[in-house]
């Protein structure tokens, strides 16, 4: 069956920097784009990142555009999420989530996420 | 502010038929396929429907999805407390190369 297990959140301080991971199991994870979505603490659903099944393409949420940066290794099944100069506003619990049959489509499964605190 | 529209809440009692909407725009509902995710309290979101009204297996056929044009919805029929959870419309849009969540409904179940 699909899982998808994020790591590396934590409490960090404003301005600094946090690398979050995703495991993927039980499909072929070359073969599909995978996202970043958060959720902020009593807030909606907000998409933050995708990266095409090789890597080559990637697409940000304005917010996050010039300081996160989405990445993957195959031959790890892993997927990444790199994020500098953290400010309050990207507080959140963030999910990985597999792509769902292609580009322009939405996710499917979800991890349980990890959750981001940006505070001094 | 989302770009994709919902009520922010939505109730009925046990056995009735809810409807929640999700408006958009020609860029996203309008040329894409939509999805439904289902967030019961202190869970993750849970794939309920996409290509606007396919149920992925282990989804029971209470659900139901519809679009047209630039707005779609999702129905609830026969509802029943486990119902009582969030709801995330979410489309591609092509304008912002991005993919969008609605602001999500809260059902309520009296």
């Amino acid at each position: 069956q699909v899982q998808l297990v994020e790591s590396g959140g934590g409490v960090v301080q404003p301005g600094r920097s946090l690398r979050l991971s995703c495991a993927a199991s039980g499909f072929p994870f070359s073969g599909y784009g995978m996202h970043w979505v958060r959720q902020a603490p009593g807030k909606g659903l907000e998409w933050v990142a995708v990266i095409s099944y090789d890597g080559d393409t990637k697409y940000y949420t304005a917010s996050v555009k010039g300081r996160f940066t989405i990445s993957r290794d195959n031959s790890k099944n892993t997927l990444y999420l790199q994020m500098n100069s953290l400010s309050a506003e990207d507080t959140a619990v963030y999910h990985c989530a597999k792509g769902h049959s292609g580009w322009r489509n939405g996710v499917d499964y979800w991890g349980q996420g990890t959750l981001v605190t940006v505070s001094s | 502010q989302s770009v994709l529209t919902q009520p922010p809440s939505a109730s009925g009692t046990p056995g009735q038929r809810v409807t929640i909407s999700c408006s958009g725009s020609s860029s996203n509902i309008g040329s894409n396929y939509v999805y439904w995710y289902q967030q019961l309290p202190g869970t993750a979101p849970k794939f309920l429907l996409y290509r606007n009204n396919q149920r992925p297996s282990g989804v029971p056929d209470r659900f139901s999805g519809s679009k047209s044009g630039t707005s779609a919805s999702l129905a609830i029929s026969g509802l029943r407390s486990e119902d009582e959870a969030d709801y995330y419309c979410a489309a591609w849009d092509d304008s912002l190369s991005g993919l969008l969540f609605g602001g999500g409904t809260k059902v309520t179940v009296l």
